[in-house]
């Protein structure tokens, strides 16, 4: 079965440009999660859906983070504009149910650089 | 706030070596706990779990028991092999919020043959 799909893998961009990180659930799950990994703050939830209605952005650092999920089998997050602050790796995670039990599957992570 | 923390890597042990990665937690609630692993390039993969005090959780000879009185999750390992070398997250989700993973800041472990 395939995992958690996420693309690009690596994405290297220039400050003030727009980036767009994309991310496959596994078929079936209801739950879709966007993560941020840094050195200084680790790995915070940026983000979750459940049924493609977003349910809890308060991890969204600023307005310059966008994120949809237009179907199940496919969701968006969005910098515009980018800056090197934003330089991080993201990660999505899918999950057949939400609450307190339920394991939450990662995908690959993409790796931004924004010079 | 509900917070994690694990003590500091890098930890380096011989092949064979017995391993603890302590994690304790602050919360005002009963969390569920998890210990993620991710291997380098990789992303996080479910290691183990544990949904209630005193469930002990077990996995590739890796185990962690949640200790209500001491809000504590440790992860041992009895004996460490090359290929256990990655970083490894505790984490804990309460009831009233969803999804929501808080993770710790992660302890690497190196092990060398």
């Amino acid at each position: 079965d395939a995992g958690v799909i996420q693309s690009p893998r690596h994405e290297v961009t220039e400050m003030g440009q727009e980036v767009t990180l994309r991310c496959k659930p596994i078929s079936g799950h209801d739950y879709l999660f966007w993560y941020r990994q840094t050195m200084m703050r680790g790995l915070e939830l940026l983000i979750y859906f459940n049924n493609n209605v977003p349910i809890d952005d308060s991890g969204m650092p600023e307005d310059r983070f966008s994120a949809k999920m237009p179907n199940a089998s496919f969701s968006t997050l969005k910098i515009q504009p980018s800056e090197p602050r934003d330089s991080a790796v993201y990660f999505c995670a899918s999950s057949l149910r939400g609450g307190q039990t339920e394991t939450q599957y990662f995908g690959p992570g993409t790796r931004l650089l924004v010079l | 706030g509900d917070s994690v923390t694990q003590m500091e890597g890098p930890v380096t042990l011989s092949e064979e070596a017995f391993l603890t990665i302590n994690c304790t937690y602050t919360a005002t609630g009963y969390p569920s706990l998890f210990w993620y692993v991710q291997y380098p390039g990789e992303g996080l993969q479910l290691l183990l779990k544990a949904t209630k005090a005193d469930d002990k959780g077990s996995n590739k000879g890796f185990e962690a028991t949640y200790r209500k009185e001491t809000t504590s999750f440790h992860l041992e390992k009895g004996s460490v092999q090359v290929s256990d070398s990655a970083v490894y997250f505790c984490a804990l989700i309460f009831y009233n919020q969803g999804g929501k993973l808080i993770f710790g800041q992660g302890t690497e472990l190196s092990v060398k043959p």
